[in-house]
């Protein structure tokens, strides 16, 4: 257990699903990110969270959608997805700004199937 | 982001040493060295950070030289479980918009 916890840990949708994927720390972190690892590829990062605002959009297609009401939770809302996007999407999160705290403690991860 | 070079993959016995070196040569100067573990299906996992010399934790050492060019991640008396892919990362700690760039990592494969 690393203090960050994802739901639903598996998730098939069809194309036309909305649907969406939720993260919760309660570490006290500050920055929170979304990663998707599509079969035997390195992470791609998705969105990055710093003190509730968006950071870093990394040219991901609209279909996805990011919200950090605050900063323990975290959403990727899905919709009219790809069957390329079946992936694991994985949440992390840190604490930002001090020195050597750039450690990132992931979720477990939601393995996401579109058919 | 300092790119890092590592190799993709190394096969290991149980009860061995294992020494998986990265590159960083553009390292800038406010940078953190992180190594990752990942099992499949899994998150990665803090291993250990260091900033220079020798960091040691009751997993693994690195080794980072005085130039920090480089680092060595060593992981003591491996076992069957410790097969998983291993990323090293370098980073500013410092910044608020803080990313970290996971590279393809080195697949460890330990056999009995």
């Amino acid at each position: 257990e690393t203090g960050v916890t994802q739901t639903p840990r598996h998730l098939v949708m069809g194309m036309t699903n909305k649907k969406s994927l939720k993260c919760e720390q309660h570490l006290g972190h500050n920055a929170m990110y979304w990663y998707k690892q599509s079969a035997k590829k390195p992470l791609e990062l998705m969105f990055v969270y710093s003190l509730e605002e968006r950071v870093e959009n990394n040219s991901v297609p609209s279909r996805f959608s990011p919200e950090c009401p605050n900063s323990s939770h975290l959403f990727l809302h899905l919709h009219t997805l790809q069957p390329e996007d079946s992936a694991l999407y994985l949440c992390a999160s840190r604490s930002s700004g001090r020195a050597g705290t750039d450690t990132q403690y992931f979720g477990p991860g939601t393995r996401l199937t579109v058919l | 982001l300092a790119k890092t070079t590592q190799p993709i993959s190394m096969d290991s016995y149980e009860g061995q040493e294992v020494n998986i070196t990265c590159s960083h040569n553009n390292i800038a100067t406010n940078d953190y060295i992180t190594w990752y573990q990942q099992f499949p299906s899994q998150g990665p996992r803090f291993i250990i950070q260091g900033y220079k010399t020798k960091v040691t934790n009751e997993v693994a050492s690195l080794f980072i030289p005085a130039d920090r060019k480089s680092s060595t991640l060593s992981l003591p008396r491996v076992s069957l479980s410790d097969t998983a892919v291993y990323y090293c990362l370098v980073g500013d700690s410092f910044s608020n918009d803080y990313k970290l760039s996971f590279g393809a990592g080195t697949t460890v494969t330990v056999r009995a």
